[in-house]
């Protein structure tokens, strides 16, 4: 199993610029989830779904879109980068069921200017 | 909201000292969960605990559940080199199925040989 994956690995865009971060798992995880990490903060909850078709905000969701159109793959979507959005961003699947440990793919540094 | 705090922030010993780490909330834990980070990695789960009062023991580190379940505790024994990383615990709240994490700020341990 490759577990949780993620591309790019690295990125820089400007601001204004859309992209797409990739997220893919093979464990059929029903529940993923994407977070972002900065200094000092911790791992901040950004979207998360539980399931095909059903997606939901966590804790900071604004500038960021999510889809699950398969249990495999949940991308995540920056609309118009912000320099606020620098960070990196983790994607991570569990098991619907508690206590919901975590796997986390290898995450994507973001840079905005 | 409910907040994990955790301590101290920072850890800088000598390799062979003990050390503790804490995670604090003011909330009733259902599950926590701790992991451990590399630079340029994601997060790995290295224990969770569900019962208070639970200890779980994974070679050199201790981990402790409070009895109210609103507070945990990892301690290492005579920690080595390869210790050194990032630990975050992460806590679900509640007995809702929503399946969300929250994460404490971390600690970032570093063992000198």
């Amino acid at each position: 199993n490759a577990g949780v994956t993620q591309t790019p690995k690295f990125q820089v865009l400007k601001t204004g610029q859309s992209m797409t971060l990739q997220c893919a798992q093979d464990m059929n995880h029903e529940y993923m989830s994407w977070y972002r990490q900065d200094p000092g903060m911790g791992l901040r909850l950004i979207h998360y779904s539980v399931g095909a078709g059903i997606t939901d905000q966590g804790e900071v969701p604004n500038g960021y879109n999510v889809s699950r159109s398969t249990t495999e793959d949940f991308p995540l979507r920056l609309l118009s980068a912000a320099p606020s959005q620098t960070s990196v961003y983790f994607c991570a699947s569990s098991p619907y069921r508690g206590p919901y440990e975590q796997y986390f793919g290898p995450g994507t540094r973001l840079t905005v200017t | 909201t409910q907040l994990l705090e955790q301590s101290p922030q920072f850890l800088s010993i000598q390799e062979g000292e003990n050390l503790t780490v804490y995670c604090n909330s003011s909330s009733v834990f259902s599950s926590l969960q701790w992991y451990r980070q590399e630079p340029g990695e994601g997060p790995v789960l290295l224990v969770t605990v569900v019962t208070g009062g639970e200890v779980k023991k994974l070679k050199r580190l201790t981990f402790q559940f409070g009895d109210a379940r609103k507070d945990s505790s990892l301690h290492i024994t005579a920690a080595q080199p390869g210790d050194t990383g990032l630990y975050l615990c992460a806590g679900a709240f509640g007995s809702s199925n929503t399946g969300k994490l929250i994460f404490g700020q971390g600690t970032t341990l570093q063992v000198k040989p």
